[in-house]
């Protein structure tokens, strides 16, 4: 009865790459978020989707696209991947307006050589 | 833009009580503050949350000043599977607000 799923658990690729990230939560939360965590363990949001509606889309490259089928799905698609978009890559969800108290998924490594 | 500063990393011995705190100088009226724990290999795991005053649960206690202006996390008796990196998120309900979780304190509890 896993809250937040995410897969891969591991993904290695090379650059140049299109690659997907899938996660799914069975919270019934109306929220889901995407983060990465670098190296130095800063983690930082990316993207959030609240009913099929991007609420926030910080200033990461278009390279990365979040994709939700529906409100249990927020899928993270990365094209031409690059060295630097090697991390760990967290889903997250909350309840609507709850932003604040959010649980997250087990975690995507991204290795990109 | 970091919103809290924490400590990097702190050493305890297990049966200690640890209190971790975290400025957040610019906290927001509609903010709150919640406290994360994150296992390697693991997502962070929410442990408390509070607006001010006292929090407790079963597992840690939350002391946030009159003026909410840093806020401490406390563990009673510490085991070392308490070892791990403690994360202070200030965020509110606003859906536009930046979330930034810093770096972190990482906690190292020995025998």
């Amino acid at each position: 009865d896993t809250a937040v799923s995410q897969t891969p658990k591991y993904l290695v690729t090379q650059m140049g790459n299109d690659k997907s990230i899938k996660c799914e939560q069975n919270l019934g939360h109306d929220t889901m978020y995407w983060y990465k965590q670098d190296s130095k363990k800063f983690l930082k949001i990316m993207f959030s989707y609240n009913n099929k509606e991007l609420i926030i889309n910080e200033t990461v490259p278009n390279r990365f696209s979040p994709k939700s089928p529906d409100k249990a799905h927020l899928n993270l698609h990365i094209n031409s991947l690059e060295l630097g978009d090697s991390a760990v890559y967290f889903c997250a969800s909350s309840q609507e307006g709850r932003q604040e108290t959010q649980y997250f998924g087990p975690g995507t490594r991204l290795l990109v050589l | 833009l970091a919103k809290t500063t924490q400590p990097i990393s702190m050493d305890s011995y297990e049966g200690q009580e640890v209190n971790i705190t975290c400025s957040h100088n610019n906290i927001a009226t509609n903010d709150y503050i919640t406290w994360y724990q994150q296992f390697p290999s693991q997502g962070p795991r929410f442990i408390i949350q509070g607006y001010k005053t006292k929090v407790t649960n079963e597992v840690a206690s939350l002391f946030i000043p009159a003026d909410r202006k840093s806020s401490t996390l406390s563990l009673p008796r510490v085991s070392l599977s308490d070892t791990a990196v403690y994360y202070c998120l200030v965020a509110g309900m606003d859906s536009s607000y930046k979330l930034i979780f810093g770096s972190g304190t990482r906690l190292l509890v020995r025998p």
